[in-house]
């Protein structure tokens, strides 16, 4: 079992561009959640898909992010267009019912 | 509605020292209780985890945790500490199912040799 794979580990992009991050479940697990994890404001939840269908989009902060899951396999998070408050560690995790398996996740850095 | 208030930011121990690591919860319902890991530039690992049964919940490390409904508590300890323990630590409610899992703001252990 490879785990929960997200990429790219690390991207630097300019404000204003658009950042696409990808995750990949782990096989057989049927939700899926998106963190942000920042020095200021700790673990966020962004929103979280069970069964491939948004449940809760509450956390995502600004109409800027969005997140799709078109299968049980793959996952996307994007910011168009990005801003520098937006640098953070975004963490994608799977879970089947009792326990979550995170990824490495994404070092971004809007600059 | 659930939370997670983790006591103690960064917690400083010796090398073979008992480590202790506190948390307490907030939960409407009767709440699953997870302490997780995260070494630095690495995703979060999971450590333990309470969903019923048996209070005390050994994990991965020698760390184990025991929960205790009426002080809404469930803290992570180890006997003695070791120089590669050093990481962040946090702690998390859920309520089972899919539902979504509440995490503390952390806690960084600094091991000192």
């Amino acid at each position: 079992d490879a785990g929960v794979i997200q990429s790219p580990r690390h991207e630097v992009t300019e404000m204003g561009q658009e950042v696409t991050l990808r995750c990949k479940p782990i096989s057989g697990h049927n939700s899926l959640f998106w963190y942000r994890q920042t020095m200021m404001r700790g673990l966020e939840l962004l929103i979280y898909f069970n069964n491939n269908v948004p449940i809760d989009d509450s956390g995502m902060p600004e109409d800027r992010f969005s997140a799709k899951m078109p299968n049980a396999s793959f996952s996307t998070l994007k910011i168009q267009p990005s801003e520098p408050r937006d640098s953070a560690v975004y963490f994608c995790a799977s879970s089947p019912v009792d326990g979550y398996t995170f990824g490495s996740g994404t070092r971004l850095t809007v600059v | 509605a659930q939370s997670v208030t983790q006591l103690g930011s960064h917690v400083s121990v010796s090398e073979g020292a008992l480590v202790l690591l506190r948390c307490n919860y907030s939960s409407s319902v009767p709440p699953y209780l997870f302490w997780y890991v995260q070494y630095p530039n690495q995703g979060l690992q999971l450590l333990l985890k309470y969903t019923t049964g048996a209070t005390l919940v050994k994990g991965i490390n020698g760390f184990e945790a025991e929960f205790k409904k009426s002080e809404t508590s469930f803290h992570l300890t180890k006997p003695s500490a070791h120089m590669s323990d050093a990481a962040e630590y946090f702690c998390a409610v859920g309520s089972g199912g899919y539902q979504k899992v509440t995490f503390g703001i952390g806690t960084k252990l600094q091991v000192i040799p």
